[in-house]
């Protein structure tokens, strides 16, 4: 099975802050990474897929990079709507393994 | 635009059975990939497993192997899982989760079912 591990767990930032998270795939998956946003009582919002491409809706403070094991989600500008656990997930094999997400809080 | 209608929330005994159903609207159904995926309390999420309903074989992750079983019924654009065993660990909110894209990444969700098992 492929492993998603997700940098930090936590994290706290200030509004307007640039804020980067980090998705590492035990092996590579080329661009089949996803990013999702939970917020509590809420279903999952996907906001990137293939690594890099921004859904319809998502605001374009959102970002996504990385290919092969190393992705990240950056969030320029951070806005106190962002408070939630952000969540990747790989789509190269199943299982389709989701990491252990981060919460991102604002200072 | 999808829609997805979840059935609702379960009370549940160790050692029984829970059916979650999924009733979807409004999209292609039989081509896209379905999957099913659990939040317990205070823990993450967890991909349970999926089905495309064309092809009605469903992949499992392997930790719930032998107890899981999903399906889809095409002519009612419905998706089910059925947890057998439960424990108290499984007391968790599901999600059913739809892809359009022949990707096994989801744009559309359900509002989730909570299931909570209890003696």
């Amino acid at each position: 099975d492929i492993q998603m591990t997700q940098s930090p767990s936590t994290l706290s930032a200030s509004v307007g802050d640039r804020v980067t998270i980090t998705c590492r795939a035990s092996q590579s998956i080329s661009s089949w990474v996803a990013w999702y946003q939970k917020k509590p009582g809420k279903a999952p919002w996907l906001l990137i897929s293939e690594a890099s491409t921004l859904e319809s809706g998502v605001p374009s403070r959102f970002s996504g990079s990385g290919s092969g094991t190393e992705f990240t989600l950056t969030i320029t500008s951070l806005q106190p709507d962002d408070v939630a656990i952000y969540y990747c997930q790989q789509y190269d094999s199943y299982p389709y393994n989701f990491g252990q997400g981060t919460k991102l809080e604002i200072k | 635009q999808v829609q997805l209608v979840q059935s609702g929330a379960e009370v549940k005994r160790p050692g029984s059975s829970v059916k979650v159903s999924c009733k979807a609207s409004g999209g292609t159904f039989s081509s896209a990939a379905i999957s099913w995926v659990r939040q317990a309390p205070g823990q993450g999420l967890e991909w349970m497993g999926g089905i495309i309903p064309i092809f009605e074989t469903a992949n499992y992750a392997q930790k719930f192997q032998g107890r899981v079983t999903i399906t889809a019924d095409e002519s009612t654009t419905t998706a089910y899982m059925e947890l057998s065993s439960l424990r108290s660990e499984d007391t968790a909110d599901y999600y059913c989760a739809l892809g359009t894209r022949s990707s096994w990444f989801h744009e559309y969700w359900g509002h989730g079912t909570q299931v909570t098992v209890s003696s």
